[in-house]
């Protein structure tokens, strides 16, 4: 099955940017779209297709795709960005379409 | 506005069935796949099957094939999820999604979760 691997935490000071990536063989071939998660909330999605942004998602939420890596950036960190945060591709014959999650800290 | 809604908290004992639902509105419930993503306690998040309303087409996680049976009644809008004999393994927070699918460049499948449910804790005990 086909693997994502992202890191299990990011840790980032407000106002800063940043990046969460998430590894895959050749993830640039595929799609990727990443969730946003809360505590005790449900996910969110907050960039599909690589790049696109859902109505109602900050423009500082922007992601790529390029070779053996996919990345979330956020721009201009609030407090408020803190969770985690989850890519993921579709692999119909995969038990695993999720990467891990990144936990996002806001110093 | 869509919006799915799901059924309240389980407590159950392992060996017992169990049959979750999700009540779809907003949208023509017909034209969208709709079905469940499991997250366990601390832990990340996983699929585990799709039914598209419109034929009763089914697409299941290896995983979770054979385990679990995903179901609606089209009349009363409404996704199931269904335990003929629950697991302590199978506590977790599930989470009804209707996903966005269309077919990529290569005629491939793709689905990504637009829009989620607020989740159906499931407790086991054995």
């Amino acid at each position: 099955s086909y693997v994502l691997t992202q890191p299990p935490s990011v840790s980032v000071a407000p106002g800063q940017t940043a990046r969460i990536t998430c590894g895959g063989n050749n993830i640039g071939s595929k799609i990727v779209h990443w969730y946003q998660q809360k505590p005790g909330q449900a996910p969110v999605l907050v960039v599909y297709d690589d790049t696109d942004r859902p109505s109602g998602i900050p423009e500082r939420f922007s992601g790529s795709n390029s070779g053996h890596t996919a990345t979330l950036t956020i721009s201009r960190v609030e407090a408020g960005d803190e969770a985690d945060y989850y890519c993921q591709v579709w692999d119909s014959a995969s038990d695993e379409v999720f990467g891990g999650g990144t936990k996002v800290t806001v110093l | 506005e869509v919006r799915l809604a799901q059924s309240g908290a389980e407590v159950k004992k392992a060996g017992e069935s169990l049959k979750i639902s999700c009540q779809g509105s907003g949208y023509r419930f017909t034209n969208y796949w709709i079905g469940w993503v499991r997250q366990m306690p601390g832990k990340g998040l996983e699929w585990v099957g799709f039914i598209y309303p419109g034929d009763f087409d089914t697409r299941y996680s290896p995983s979770f094939q054979g385990q679990v049976t995903v179901s609606v009644d089209k009349s009363i809008t409404t996704a199931y999820m269904q335990w003929t004999s629950l697991k302590a393994s199978d506590v977790g927070m599930y989470y009804c999604v209707r996903p966005s699918f269309y077919f990529d460049s290569s005629g491939s499948d793709v689905f990504y979760f637009e829009t989620w449910g607020q989740g159906t804790l499931v407790t086991v005990s054995s």
